[in-house]
């Protein structure tokens, strides 16, 4: 299962709402993640079941979809939400990523 | 505390091996779906194999690109998980990561990376 993700860059303003989308090849239901990838640090998972956000997680952070079309929605962006966000299908093998979407904060 | 911590990197020439080690601590391993997730520089995430929980019987899962290579094992008397690299290609450089699966309410199938190790690199290079 192929996962698109657009755009694959983008650089907005502090307190911009920000939103990323993932397309799947084939009807991946719910069963997509997100993660968060700091510069020179490991993936940080953030969104479980295209929308469920994992404890601890800021609210501004918000996911949707199911099928074949999902986003993800940063509702205010902040100077720490600079990162690489990466969708993941975990329906079926192998495990794919989305090739992932820079943030950067202007 | 959950932790995840990678070791056994480095510099190896093609066609040789390494095995990197993932020490577990905070939880109980057998009791997770364990996986490996690699980086090449500057690229994106891709996943290199499972072992699943003691439930399955540690069975196995691999990428196209790692099967027959690659083999996922684990030391229960350790808590650790192993990833023995055979064969190595020079397209193998990258950032190994052992990540866990959620497996919250006993169940750990469809369920996402809920924790990751700081990762540990690996060169191909002659």
């Amino acid at each position: 299962i192929q996962l698109t993700q657009s755009p694959s860059s983008l650089s907005a303003s502090v307190g911009d709402r920000v939103t990323i989308t993932c397309r799947a090849s084939q009807d991946i239901r719910s069963y997509l993640a997100w993660y968060q990838q700091k510069l020179g640090k490991a993936p940080k998972f953030l969104i479980y079941a295209a929308s469920t956000l994992q404890s601890g997680v800021p609210s501004r952070f918000s996911g949707s979809g199911s099928g074949t079309d999902f986003t993800l929605t940063i509702s205010s962006l902040q100077p720490e939400d600079s990162a690489t966000y990466y969708c993941q299908q975990i329906l079926s093998y192998p495990l794919t990523f989305g090739g992932g979407t820079k943030v950067e904060i202007k | 505390e959950v932790l995840l911590v990678e070791s056994g990197g480095g510099l190896v020439q093609p066609g040789g091996s390494l095995r990197l080690s993932c020490a577990a601590s905070g939880f109980t391993l057998s009791d997770h779906y364990m996986d490996w997730v690699r980086q090449a520089p500057g690229k994106g995430l891709e996943w290199v194999g499972r072992t699943k929980d003691k439930a399955e019987s540690y069975t196995t899962e691999y990428a196209a690109s790692v099967k027959g290579r690659f083999t996922i094992s684990r030391d229960g008397s350790e808590n650790s998980l192993y990833l023995q690299m055979n064969s190595l290609k020079t397209e193998d450089t990258a950032v190994y990561y052992c990540v866990r699966v959620d497996c919250s309410g006993g169940n750990c199938y469809n369920k996402p990376f809920d924790v990751w190790g700081p990762g540990t690199m690996v060169a191909v290079s002659s």
